[in-house]
């Protein structure tokens, strides 16, 4: 079974704090995705990489980056976490977009920033 | 720009009778259309997509879904509810074409009353 893992179902972090939050895919998909996701707006993108050390803003970028460095995993970073970054984060990947793919996600990370 | 509405923020059906789940969507071109699914804190899980070919698909947990080219529309559908259906629905497009990204709709609750 595919499988897309992030690290931390729960964080607390404080306004401020630089965040990491890590996510691990084993399908040796090229594209992966990081959404957050909030009651009443659905899924926003915040990041995509459709390879290696490539990354793509989204919808909503505005005070997160990413980092690719290797196939399998994606970073996302807040540079200085705010309150307004309390979310629900959801990481996904598919293979090659050529192809009529679904994404996969991960079980999400909940990050209160207080 | 490509976009989803669903509008319903929650639906309720009583288990044993039919349910529905609206989406319309957006979208330059042929789209790819898919539901999905969210259990409370989970991540999402794929329940079917639309490609191309017959209008009506059929996925998991014996919900199907109906394309409607003229309408815009690809409703959610089941015969049959069950309590354990109760959860967020998400309905998503991406254009037919290489590297567009999936776009969501806000979401459904579907409440599943014994």
């Amino acid at each position: 079974d595919v499988k897309v893992t992030q690290s931390s179902r729960y964080l607390v972090k404080r306004t401020g704090e630089k965040v990491f939050l890590e996510c691990v895919q084993d399908m040796d998909h090229e594209n992966m995705f990081w959404y957050r996701q909030d009651p009443g707006l659905g899924l926003r993108l915040i990041y995509f990489s459709y390879d290696v050390k490539m990354k793509e803003k989204g919808d909503i970028p505005e005070g997160y980056s990413v980092s690719r460095e290797k196939k399998e995993r994606f970073s996302l970073i807040l540079e200085s976490a705010s309150t307004n970054q309390t979310s629900m984060y959801l990481c996904a990947s598919r293979p090659p977009p050529t192809g009529n793919y679904g994404y996969t996600f991960g079980s999400g990370t909940r990050l209160t920033v207080v | 720009a490509q976009s989803v509405a669903q509008p319903e923020d929650q639906v309720n059906v009583a288990e044993g009778n039919p349910l529905t789940v609206k989406c319309t969507y957006s979208v330059s071109g042929n789209p790819y259309l898919f539901w999905y699914v969210q259990y409370p804190n989970r991540g999402l899980q794929f329940l079917l997509k639309y490609i191309t070919g017959d209008n009506l698909v059929k996925g998991s947990y014996g919900f199907e879904a109906e394309f409607n080219k003229s309408q815009t529309s690809f409703h959610l559908k089941k015969p049959s509810a069950l309590v354990s259906d109760s959860a967020l629905y998400f309905c998503a497009v991406r254009a037919n074409s290489g590297y567009s990204t999936l776009t969501f709709g806000k979401g459904t609750m579907l409440l599943v009353s014994p």
